[in-house]
């Protein structure tokens, strides 16, 4: 399978301030999506990124709070926006289409001071 | 909305015994897949084994099977031969076929193993 890049693999943010996450795929994939996993917690999906379209965010998160770039098919980053302690968690990056199997990115630790 | 379940929150394995992780889902369509997939410390989410619900058999990967049961919706993960670097988390997740490849995960759990 593919093997996603995912950067950063952590970092120690102020609230207030915004991190972004990039991860890079060595081959072309339809569908990214973003997971966050909070402490101790299963991963949630946050939103599904498509390219040339805009991502499709699910209940509970929104575009201000984490937007999501997708320019090409290997590439695409998450941003997350105004930070607080809340947001402190790992967020995680998967490519793949509806009939390909879902691979990962390393994951980033967010720890949000 | 399809759910997934996993209520063994910690489950605790003799080397070179074998274990039963347990995962039960709730959905609506009559095709899908499903998958357990196992977290290390390094975060780094690794596909087990995957299984089509239209498939009968159920799907085995060197010391890994899994039991599914359609009907009861049930989908256990059994582990022959544990070794030290399964210890790690599993999760359990479902993917429709009508949802663009979206994971729907379990809560997890959380395998130990003993020397």
């Amino acid at each position: 399978s593919a093997v996603i890049s995912q950067k950063p693999s952590r970092d120690i943010c102020q609230r207030g301030t915004s991190l972004t996450i990039q991860c890079q795929v060595d081959s072309q994939v339809t569908m990214m999506f973003w997971y966050r996993q909070q402490p101790g917690q299963s991963l949630t999906l946050i939103a599904t990124a498509n390219q040339g379209s805009e991502a499709t965010y699910e209940s509970g998160f929104v575009i201000d709070k984490f937007p999501i770039s997708r320019p090409n098919l290997t590439f695409s980053t998450l941003t997350v926006s105004n930070m607080s302690p809340e947001d402190s968690s790992i967020y995680l990056c998967s490519g793949g289409g509806a009939d390909t199997e879902a691979f990962f990115g390393q994951g980033t630790r967010l720890t949000v001071v | 909305a399809q759910t997934v379940t996993q209520s063994q929150p910690e489950m605790s394995v003799q080397e070179a015994e074998t274990v039963t992780l347990s995962c039960t889902y709730d959905t609506s369509e009559s095709d899908y897949y499903l998958f357990w997939y196992k977290q290390p410390p390094s975060r780094q989410m690794i596909l087990v084994i995957r299984q089509e619900a239209y498939k009968q058999q159920n799907a085995t990967e060197n010391r890994f099977s899994v039991n599914f049961q359609k009907a009861a919706k049930s989908f256990s993960l059994k582990i022959s031969d544990s070794q030290l670097g399964d210890a790690a988390m599993y999760f359990c997740a479902y993917r429709s076929l009508f949802q663009g490849g979206k994971l729907i995960f379990g809560q997890g759990t959380e395998l130990s193993v003993k020397p």
